[in-house]
């Protein structure tokens, strides 16, 4: 059981929109920065968002984060075939002083 | 460009041990955290551990405090991952990040730990 909550599965058709959400608590997302991550199977995770809501740079204003209060979403416009990965949230954990990931979720664009 | 290359993966039996390393380079090493993550076959990212900018931290997880310990090398620009009684559940390619404001920013490939017998 992860520390924090994503749905397993979202799905998506090409140039549309989709959200991911990441649920957590007062330990972990309520008070501490989240981001987010990208990972295709045999490579390095790649990161997306950082601080809540910012973009390192490279990676496209389609990619958004937002968060309140101990909950936080990404969210991909103009979806392509080549976003299909799996996508985590995560953040620092107070209580546990240690580093938290969701579950992942997949995404598959149709 | 910053790289971090992990070797040292491969297969033990349970009750072993083994030591990772993730040799970095492209950026100042003494002045960044460095964490582990992991992920077990058809699971998720899971993080394992993480020693501070300053070396004077570190931070593990429920299920690998007591048996793993994180340290790093400086002059070397090394970090390791020192793994005793190693478990199956152990099993999955682990990954050494670099950290800014607690997100990880550059990743490793990955090395793969096998614990079977």
């Amino acid at each position: 059981q992860s520390v924090l909550t994503q749905p397993p599965s979202v799905s998506a058709a090409p140039g549309q929109k989709v959200t991911i959400s990441c649920s957590g608590s007062s330990s972990n997302i309520g008070n501490n920065f989240v981001s987010w991550y990208q990972h295709l199977p045999g490579t390095a995770p790649k990161l997306l968002i950082y601080e809540n809501n910012k973009r390192p740079s490279g990676i496209p204003d389609r990619f958004s984060g937002s968060k309140s209060g101990t909950s936080a979403t990404l969210g991909i416009t103009g979806l392509q075939t080549g976003d299909e990965a799996d996508y985590y949230c995560g953040t620092w954990d107070s209580s546990l002083s240690a580093g938290v990931f969701g579950g992942g979720t997949k995404l598959t664009v149709l | 460009e910053v790289q971090l290359l992990e070797s040292g993966g491969g297969l033990v039996q349970p009750g072993g041990s083994l030591r990772l390393s993730c040799a970095a380079s492209g950026f100042t090493f003494s002045r960044y955290s460095l964490s582990w993550v992991r992920q077990a076959p058809g699971k998720g990212l899971e993080w394992v551990s993480g020693i501070s900018g300053r070396r004077d931290n570190t931070y593990y997880s429920d299920s690998v405090r007591g048996r793993f310990t994180i340290s790093s090398d400086n002059s070397k620009n090394t970090l390791y991952l020192q793994m005793n009684s190693l478990r199956a559940e152990d099993t999955a390619v682990y990954y050494c990040a670099k950290e800014g404001g607690y997100s990880y920013w550059d990743w490793g490939q990955g090395t793969l730990v096998t614990v079977s017998s």
